[in-house]
């Protein structure tokens, strides 16, 4: 399993772009990098998800070296609302013999400050 | 309709009870899954269906017993739980499995 180390919290003001970064040095081949969002007491959100290079969509932006070994979600202008647990996953979209690899890391604390 | 629901929103029960979890969507997915989540932890996957087969069970103790009747249901069965099986249990779904999950709000699970 392609296990993922995010910072455990960051901080940052509204208005402000964040930057979150997820390591994943032993990604396979075959894998995909997805952020999920979450706000306490509710299901996660999808965000974004990408192989390589960069992904772009009307809340984020996902940044991916040559390598793969480490990910980016950017976060443009956050406001208060944005205060929730970032999770960085890294799997193959889809289901093989049994096997499960898109799992949940530690995820990172973000707290939007006024 | 792009949701999932769930029910109970709340449910606190006793050691001997027995009940169910249930899980709804209506997005034609065809892979469902089972996550618990620990306060301040992040979700740990129980259980995944896909084309309402059993696809995958993360070594989840026997008291918990999962059953996807249809394409849109799934439901999790509950007997003889522990006090440290107190948490949000979310469902998900997914069009096949790995892809954009989607999360219902979760049922807050009371065991005493």
């Amino acid at each position: 399993l392609a296990k993922t180390t995010q910072p455990i919290s960051m901080d940052s003001y509204e208005g402000q772009e964040v930057n979150i970064t997820c390591s994943h040095n032993n990604i396979a081949t075959n894998d995909y990098i997805t952020w999920y969002q979450q706000f306490p007491s509710q299901g996660p959100r999808f965000i974004i998800q990408g192989y390589k290079t960069k992904v772009t969509n009307e809340v984020a932006s996902l940044f991916i070296p040559a390598d793969r070994k480490s990910s980016t979600l950017s976060l443009p202008r956050v406001s208060l609302s944005d205060t929730a647990v970032y999770y960085c996953l890294v799997g193959a979209p889809y289901l093989t013999s049994g096997t499960y690899k898109y799992i949940f890391g530690t995820g990172t604390r973000l707290k939007v400050l006024a | 309709d792009t949701e999932v629901t769930q029910t109970p929103k709340h449910l606190v029960m006793g050691m001997t009870n027995k009940k169910s979890l249930k899980c709804e969507q209506h997005m034609g997915h065809r892979a469902m899954y089972w996550y618990k989540q620990k306060a301040k932890k992040p979700p740990e996957l129980m259980f995944v269906y896909s084309y309402e087969k059993l696809s995958i069970n993360e070594s989840v103790p026997s008291r918990f017993s999962p059953e996807c009747p249809n394409s849109s249901l799934l439901n999790l069965h509950l007997h003889a739980l522990q006090p440290e099986d107190s948490a949000l249990y979310l469902c998900a779904s997914s069009r096949s499995g790995g892809n954009e999950q989607f999360f219902g709000p979760g049922t807050r699970l009371t065991v005493l």
